[in-house]
């Protein structure tokens, strides 16, 4: 069964420190890896994605994620957390099969921004 | 351009009424997705469209849910006599829909259903 889990239900980073965020996800073979955020009342924005190639992969508001295969893992980073990343994030996976199209969630963790 | 637009954005509802909820997916894109997120069970896969082909229904969580798409464009998904336990965010997706090749879903911004 294709699932992913996101250990850490809740974060409080402060302000200007640095954060990771767990992912890990169960699947036999390499999948396609999300991370959407999702602001209080707003629908989910990608951050970035992994497909292929470079593991270390670039997305928006200065996330990056590295996906790790012999871990399972696809881990955000961002250097130094602003008040305005205080949201909660997904990560998500697709198999790579033709016909499986829907992407299957973690359950959320939720970042807190103290000042 | 415009995203995937969503409405209402907000429905309350008296249980055993039937809502409809509207999905716009950005101009261009050939597959449509709909997500449900509630407190208990997180973010589900409920129906996904691909063109013309016959949707993937595996996510529905009872006979009660259907979803349409007219056109290749606009999503309806409608749920019949209501439950409280059908209260959550009801998510609309949509991608360029290449079979066989990475595709990126694209999200809006949701309805609030809440059924009393």
């Amino acid at each position: 069964a294709q699932s992913v889990t996101q250990p850490d239900i809740h974060i409080t980073v402060s302000e200007g420190a640095s954060l990771e965020l767990r992912c890990n996800y169960s699947y036999g073979a390499t999948p396609y890896l999300f991370w959407y955020v999702q602001s209080p009342g707003q629908g989910l924005q990608l951050l970035l994605k992994y497909f292929s190639g470079d593991t270390l992969v670039q997305g928006i508001k200065g996330f990056e994620a590295e996906f790790k295969r012999s871990q399972s893992s696809f881990n955000l980073r961002k250097p130094s957390v602003h008040w305005s990343d205080a949201a909660e994030y997904f990560c998500a996976m697709k198999g790579m099969n033709t016909g499986f199209q829907k992407l299957v969630f973690g359950t959320g963790t939720r970042l807190l921004v103290s000042p | 351009g415009a995203g995937v637009s969503q409405s209402p954005s907000n429905k309350v509802t008296e249980k055993g009424k039937d809502v409809e909820l509207r999905c716009d997916p950005i101009s261009g894109h050939t597959a449509l997705y709909w997500y449900r997120q509630s407190l208990g069970q997180g973010l589900e896969f409920l129906i996904y469209f691909q063109g013309n082909s016959a949707p993937d229904k595996s996510g529905l969580p009872s006979d009660r849910f259907s979803a349409e798409r007219t056109g290749g464009s606009v999503s309806t998904l409608t749920i019949q006599r209501t439950q409280q336990e059908d209260s959550a965010v009801y998510l609309c997706a949509s991608s360029l829909g290449f079979t066989g090749a990475p595709d990126t879903q694209y999200f809006g911004p949701g309805t609030r259903l809440t059924v009393l």
